[in-house]
């Protein structure tokens, strides 16, 4: 079976700039999480939606929104680019959410450099 | 608030055990724990649920204490592929937010 696949798995924008990154998530699972996890650091929770309604945010900022389609796979929006958005963008699948029992399949995450 | 971890890095030989901590200064409702190897996706390990209960598919142990709000994870016999970063992370209140910490660098060399 495929695992969770997400799209583009690198990409370089410019500070301004806006990026679209895609998860699909493993065949069944309808809860899917956005983390970005920089250089040395542990992955950050940015969202997690469930049936397609989203069940939980981080503290990032509004410039970072998301979506969950009726067929389970997901968007991520970063508009307004900063340096600092440059990290591994991870998706993750599971088979319910996340709380107290969701084993958590993560992507193999899209690398955004940002110049 | 992030579950801090330590240490921060321990190097092995193969054969030789280690403990990996995790503890919140905020309770602790279940603990999660993952391991990623440079260049790769996290891979879960384990569930830590209040009560006592667990859930992971690999031969590694953990214990979870509830009261201290701190969370183990024991490597026995360490082998060559457990050389990776471990990451625990903790539920925030019950929500879907889980929060991890900094990372735990294992190397084990032969």
């Amino acid at each position: 079976d495929a695992g969770v696949t997400q799209s583009p798995t690198h990409l370089i924008k410019t500070r301004g700039q806006q990026v679209t990154l895609r998860c699909s998530p493993i065949s069944g699972h309808k809860s899917v999480s956005w983390y970005q996890q920089v250089l040395g650091q542990g992955p950050q929770f940015i969202f997690q939606y469930y049936e397609k309604e989203e069940r939980g945010r981080g503290n990032f900022p509004d410039r970072f929104s998301a979506r969950q389609f009726p067929n389970y796979s997901s968007e991520l929006n970063v508009n307004a680019l900063l340096l600092g958005d440059s990290a591994l963008y991870l998706c993750a699948s599971s088979l319910v959410g996340t709380a107290n029992t969701g084993e958590l399949f993560f992507g193999e995450g899209s690398r955004l450099t940002v110049l | 608030q992030q579950p801090v971890q330590s240490p921060q890095a321990v190097i092995l030989r193969e054969g030789e055990d280690a403990v990996i901590n995790c503890s919140s200064s905020k309770a602790l409702y279940s603990v999660h724990w993952y391991r990623q190897k440079h260049g790769e996706a996290p891979v879960f390990l384990m569930i830590l649920l209040k009560g006592g209960e667990q859930k992971g598919h690999e031969k590694i142990s953990a214990s979870f204490n509830e009261k201290k709000q701190q969370s183990s994870l024991y490597l026995t016999a360490s082998q060559l592929s457990y050389s990776g970063t471990y990451f625990c992370g903790s539920l925030q209140g019950g929500s879907e937010k889980l929060v991890f910490g900094k990372g735990t660098k294992l190397t084990v060399n032969p």
